[in-house]
């Protein structure tokens, strides 16, 4: 069975200072994997993927993502923190191949002070 | 562009009773999926569909029920609420190698 484990409930970070969101993945096969971000009382948003090719992917408001397969590790990254970044982020993963199911991890709030 | 669309919004039901979550997609996915979040949890899985007469059991199905008669709609039952299904509840769509647009979700809550 797939899982994605996000180690975090929370991280805090001040503004202006790098973020990372940890993900870790276990799926058989290669992977699909996803960040999704969500506000308050909002659905989730999706903010990058990595499907093949290169192992660093840049999405949506400055986030990037390393994909490491030897660590299947998805971690998120952001150089440069706003406040408006605080928000809860999900990391997702489903098989490459056949029907497979979308899956979450718990998700992992964001704090970013000012 | 609508993408995928929830009603309702909220809901309060009593214990016993029955409801049907709607959603529709407009953007022809085959995949479409039910969510539940509830607070740490993250997201658990209830129902999925690869396309329209296909359906399959997810992480959590007891007590609800899926169909899928077109490419568009695929609505949620639950048959008899019950307070554990008290949740936020969230329809998806996607096609096999893109993301999962979500829907704005269902606040449910059984008393």
């Amino acid at each position: 069975a797939q899982s994605v484990a996000q180690p975090e409930d929370q991280v805090n970070v001040a503004e202006g200072n790098p973020l990372t969101v940890k993900c870790t993945y276990s799926v058989s096969g290669n992977p699909y994997l996803f960040w999704y971000v969500q506000y308050p009382n909002r659905g989730l948003q999706f903010l990058l993927k990595y499907i093949t090719g290169d192992n660093l992917v840049k999405g949506s408001y400055g986030f990037e993502a390393e994909f490491n397969k030897s660590q299947t590790s998805f971690h998120l990254k952001k150089p440069s923190a706003l406040v408006s970044d605080s928000a809860l982020y999900f990391c997702a993963v489903r098989a490459l191949s056949g029907y497979s199911t979308l899956t979450f991890g718990k998700g992992t709030m964001l704090l970013v002070s000012p | 562009n609508a993408g995928v669309t929830q009603t309702p919004k909220f809901r309060i039901l009593k214990i016993g009773q029955s409801m049907t979550l709607q959603c529709t997609q407009d953007m022809n996915h085959n995949y479409m999926y039910w969510y539940r979040q509830d607070p740490g949890m993250g997201l658990k899985l209830i129902y999925y569909s690869v396309g329209a007469g296909i359906t399959d059991k997810g992480e959590v199905p007891n007590g609800y029920n899926v169909s899928r008669s077109t490419t568009e709609d695929f609505p949620l039952r639950l048959e008899l609420a019950a307070p554990s299904q008290t949740s936020v509840y969230f329809c998806a769509s996607g096609a096999g190698d893109t993301e999962a647009f979500f829907g704005q979700g269902t606040r449910l809550t059984v008393v």
